[in-house]
């Protein structure tokens, strides 16, 4: 099946700094890609969906500006998280799909954790 | 109220119980119904997609009533191994976004 990794797996930062979490897809190429985040016991949440060469599309209440995506080729998309404080500390999850499977089936990348002290 | 709603868990049965998940959507105009099972600090794995005439695989049955829009999954002859939460997922018709449940934590004891 189609394998999408993410790195780094875990991250503790100072509160301030920014940290970029990558995310590929291995054997194929994905058109569009997704960045999700889930606090514990709490389901996964979709924060912005990212299509190879165009802007990422934001769901409501997620800061474009605090977090920045980046899909610059069809294996790689980046996720940015600025000015890291606590509250920002979750599972960070990218899911990718390609056009021939319109969205039915998305490839989850095992997921970064992120720590901001 | 949440788009996908589950029964809050978690469920606490011995090894060989019949398990049976619950799960309401609330936008009638959703196209794709799916469970996933999440291991503890893992990403979610698509366990089955859920169509109108039921489905089964092995142990597991899924139900998806569109008209009450509601979405079950029946585990049969629990495993240790099927310790798990279990999330139902439902696709959006407009822009294929999946929408996750809470999830329902399931933990199978010998």
């Amino acid at each position: 099946g189609a394998v999408v990794s993410q790195h780094p797996s875990w991250v503790i930062c100072k509160s301030g700094t920014s940290v970029k979490i990558e995310c590929r897809s291995l054997d194929f190429q994905a058109t569009t890609m997704f960045w999700y985040r889930q606090f514990p016991k709490q389901s996964l949440m979709l924060m912005a969906t990212s299509n190879e060469g165009s802007k990422a599309t934001y769901e409501q209440g997620v800061e474009k500006d605090k977090f920045l995506i980046n899909h610059a080729s069809l294996t790689l998309s980046t996720l940015t998280v600025t000015s890291a404080h606590p509250e920002d500390s979750s599972f960070y999850i990218c899911s990718a799909a390609t056009s021939a499977s319109s969205y039915n089936e998305q490839f989850f990348g095992p997921g970064t954790r992120l720590t901001v002290l | 109220r949440k788009e996908v709603e589950q029964d809050p868990g978690p469920f606490n049965v011995p090894e060989g119980a019949t398990v049976a998940f619950n799960c309401t959507y609330s936008n009638s105009a959703s196209q794709s119904f799916f469970w996933y099972r999440q291991d503890c600090r893992k990403e979610p794995k698509l366990l089955m997609s859920v169509y109108s005439s039921g489905n089964e695989d092995g142990r597991f049955t899924a139900q998806l009533n569109r008209a009450s829009q509601y979405i079950s999954l029946l585990i049969r002859d629990s495993k240790l191994s099927d310790s798990a939460t279990y999330l139902c997922v439902v696709k959006r018709s407009q822009g294929g976004k999946l929408i996750f449940g809470q999830g329902t934590e399931l933990s199978v004891k010998p």
